[in-house]
């Protein structure tokens, strides 16, 4: 089992540009969200979703968007990458004992 | 809303014991999880207690104070592959999972 991927691990946008995030699970949970971590600020909730076709909004969800059409995937899209969304990016799931398993990250940089 | 304190940093030599404190506000508590996180790599689980009690795993103990919205994380046996960021999370719904901002561990010789 791969557990929770995420694509591509690094990445340099320009301010304006527009790029999707991917994250894929294989352990069949329902569960699946995206949190943002800067220094010094912990992880921050961006979105969330309980199920395919169901997604709500987290603590920062600005400037992102995200779907869900099967189990498997949860794509985290920026509509026009900004300076203030240079981050990393991690993607999770959570079991029914409310362990949350995280992907390895995706480091953005916004020029 | 929900807001967790944890101290920034803590020190300790090797085969010490550490104690990790986290208090928090938030409504509708579920439980409270920790996290360990070393430098670059992704959250990995390490306990979740969602009543009042010590949990054990190995040498990591949990604590959770209901009543005072207080617990801890207690590492025995301390080892330099425990020099790593400690995040405490409550659970204030079914879905939401809110993270503390960290505690980094430093583990000495």
């Amino acid at each position: 089992n791969a557990g929770v991927t995420q694509t591509p691990k690094f990445q340099v946008l320009k301010t304006g540009q527009s790029m999707t995030l991917q994250c894929a699970q294989d352990m069949n949970h329902e569960y699946m969200s995206w949190y943002r971590q800067d220094p010094g600020m912990g992880l921050r909730l961006i979105h969330y979703s309980v199920g395919a076709g169901i997604t709500d909004q987290g603590e920062v969800p600005n400037g992102y968007n995200v779907s869900r059409s099967t189990t498997e995937d949860f794509p985290l899209r920026l509509l026009s990458a900004a300076p203030s969304q240079t981050s990393v990016y991690f993607c999770a799931t959570r079991d029914f004992t409310d362990t949350q398993y995280f992907g390895p990250g995706t480091r953005l940089t916004v020029l | 809303g929900q807001s967790l304190e944890q101290p920034s940093e803590v020190t300790a030599v090797e085969g010490a014991i550490v104690q990790i404190n986290c208090t928090y506000q938030t409504s509708g508590f579920y439980g409270l999880s920790w996290y360990q996180q070393h430098d670059g790599g992704a959250p990995t689980f390490l306990s979740y207690n969602a009543l009042d009690g010590l949990e054990e795993t190995g040498r990591f103990s949990s604590f959770l104070s209901r009543s005072d919205s207080y617990g801890y994380l207690l590492l025995q046996e301390l080892q330099m592959k425990d020099s790593a960021s400690y995040f405490c999370a409550v659970f204030s719904g079914y879905s939401t999972l809110t993270f503390g901002k960290g505690t980094m561990l430093l583990v000495s010789p």
